[in-house]
């Protein structure tokens, strides 16, 4: 079955430091892949997505490229600050978009520190 | 417009008893599915409804169920209840179909003591 893999944390890190959460995955078909962040006490937030191989996810200074090749979605910022402070999951989802529900990794903690 | 909502927020149940969560998906949105977040086993999905139709299952036991109505709200029930179900329960909506995103509540924090 399709599976997802992500580094697990916590991650650490100080304010304005380059920021890669690697994730990969496995899947039988062509999946979509997201990045979802769950802050303290919150739901799941979409941060960014890609529906196919090359295409680049971007939001609030996140981005994340599609690699095929490399079945790889790794999630970078440039300069991160305290407010990224969260739980960051990769996902995938199937090519019916959500009939098995979406796969997520175990979740990687980051940690912010001024 | 509205996002996902969740009722209730909080609840503590007794081992045995039975609860029902309930969600409201975003207007527009047909497919409404159901995850559980615990610590130990992190996000797993439990069911999709799509048309008032269960169109997928997680691996759970029968004690997990749930429903969608005419307006796409959807509740899900757990009966005898254990403690290993205490969990945050999200709902999540969608436009069905390949590449669509799925928009999460804020979820449901079940305690059962």
């Amino acid at each position: 079955g399709d599976s997802v893999t992500q580094m697990e944390g916590p991650v650490t890190l100080s304010e304005e430091a380059f920021l890669t959460i690697n994730c990969t995955y496995t899947a039988t078909g062509y999946p979509s892949l997201f990045w979802y962040v769950q802050y303290p006490g919150e739901g799941l937030q979409l941060l960014l997505k890609a529906t196919k191989a090359d295409d680049k996810g971007s939001n609030k200074g996140f981005e994340a490229t599609y690699r095929k090749e490399t079945t790889s979605f790794h999630l970078e910022k440039g300069s991160v600050q305290v407010s990224d402070s969260a739980v960051y999951f990769c996902a995938l989802s199937d090519e019916g978009g959500g009939a098995d529900g979406l796969t997520f990794g175990k979740g990687t903690h980051l940690i912010i520190q001024p | 417009k509205a996002g996902v909502t969740q009722t209730p927020r909080y609840l503590i149940k007794t081992r045995g008893q039975q609860v029902t969560l309930s969600c409201s998906p975003i207007s527009g949105h047909r497919s409404v599915s159901w995850y559980q977040q615990t610590p130990g086993q992190g996000l797993q999905f439990l069911f999709e409804y799509f048309s008032e139709t269960q169109r997928n299952k997680g691996n759970f036991p029968g004690r997990f169920s749930g429903r969608q109505f005419s307006n796409s709200r959807s509740e899900m029930n757990v009966s005898t209840l254990e403690l290993g179900d205490s969990a945050l329960y999200l709902c999540a909506s969608s436009q069905r179909g390949s590449g669509n995103t799925i928009y999460f509540g804020e979820g449901s924090w079940l305690t059962v003591v």
